[in-house]
């Protein structure tokens, strides 16, 4: 079965520094992509970043990272330099790329706050 | 050019009665998807539209959800006899094909 988990409810960060938000995905399937999204207290979901499963290096937009380890199956999103405007949830999803499947398989969130 | 549309931004019904919550996804965008958000939660399937035929309707929760799509553009989501642990955010989301999904700012249904 497929799976996302964000382990961590919540997460502090000083202004300025970088913070990573963790993600482990469960799938037996071999193309797939993951996402991370950004859902600001207005509720909106904002796409970050992508990574292919087949990608060899890791997905770089701006300020925000995404640290692949395809063995540990592990998806985690780096955001460098935070800016109080990222405070926000954070989601990971996965979308499986082969066969008839579309939809998005989502975590349960991580909500980031950062202070001045 | 324009995002994913929804209309209402908020709906306040009463138990029992329908609502029809709509989507205009991003011009050219093929593919169409609506999910569910409950409050504090992650984003939940519910259903998916490949044109105007939908594939994927595994996530609907009850024979109260149902969608349609027509013109491979508009889509609309009813919900019929609704009740409290419907409320929610209904987000929709267009791609083209398998590429990224956009979201539209979703609708806020509270059943009183």
């Amino acid at each position: 079965a497929q799976k996302i988990t964000q382990t961590q409810p919540g997460m502090f960060v000083q202004e300025k520094e970088a913070v990573t938000l963790d993600c482990t995905y469960d799938t037996s399937d071999p193309s797939y992509g993951l996402f991370w999204y950004k859902q600001p207290s207005s509720g909106e979901m904002i796409f970050l970043i992508y990574q292919g499963s087949y990608d060899q290096q890791n997905a770089t937009e701006g300020r925000y990272s995404l640290n692949f380890q395809k063995a540990r199956k592990s998806a985690n999103l780096v955001i460098s330099a935070s800016q109080l405007g990222d405070s926000a949830m954070y989601f990971c999803a996965m979308l499986i790329l082969s066969g008839g499947y579309n939809k998005l398989i989502f975590g349960a969130g991580t909500r980031l706050a950062v202070h001045p | 050019g324009a995002g994913v549309s929804q209309s209402p931004s908020n709906k306040v019904t009463e138990k029992g009665k329908d609502v029809e919550l709509r989507c205009d996804p991003i011009s050219g965008h093929t593919a169409l998807y609506w999910y569910r958000q409950r409050l504090g939660q992650g984003l939940e399937f519910l259903i998916y539209f490949q044109g105007n035929s939908a594939p994927d309707k595994s996530g609907l929760p009850s024979d109260r959800f149902s969608a349609e799509r027509t013109g491979e553009s508009v889509s609309t989501l009813t919900i019929q006899r609704t009740q409290q642990e419907d409320s929610a955010v209904y987000l929709c989301a267009s791609s083209f094909l398998k590429e990224t999904q956009y979201f539209g700012p979703g609708t806020r249904l509270l059943v009183l």
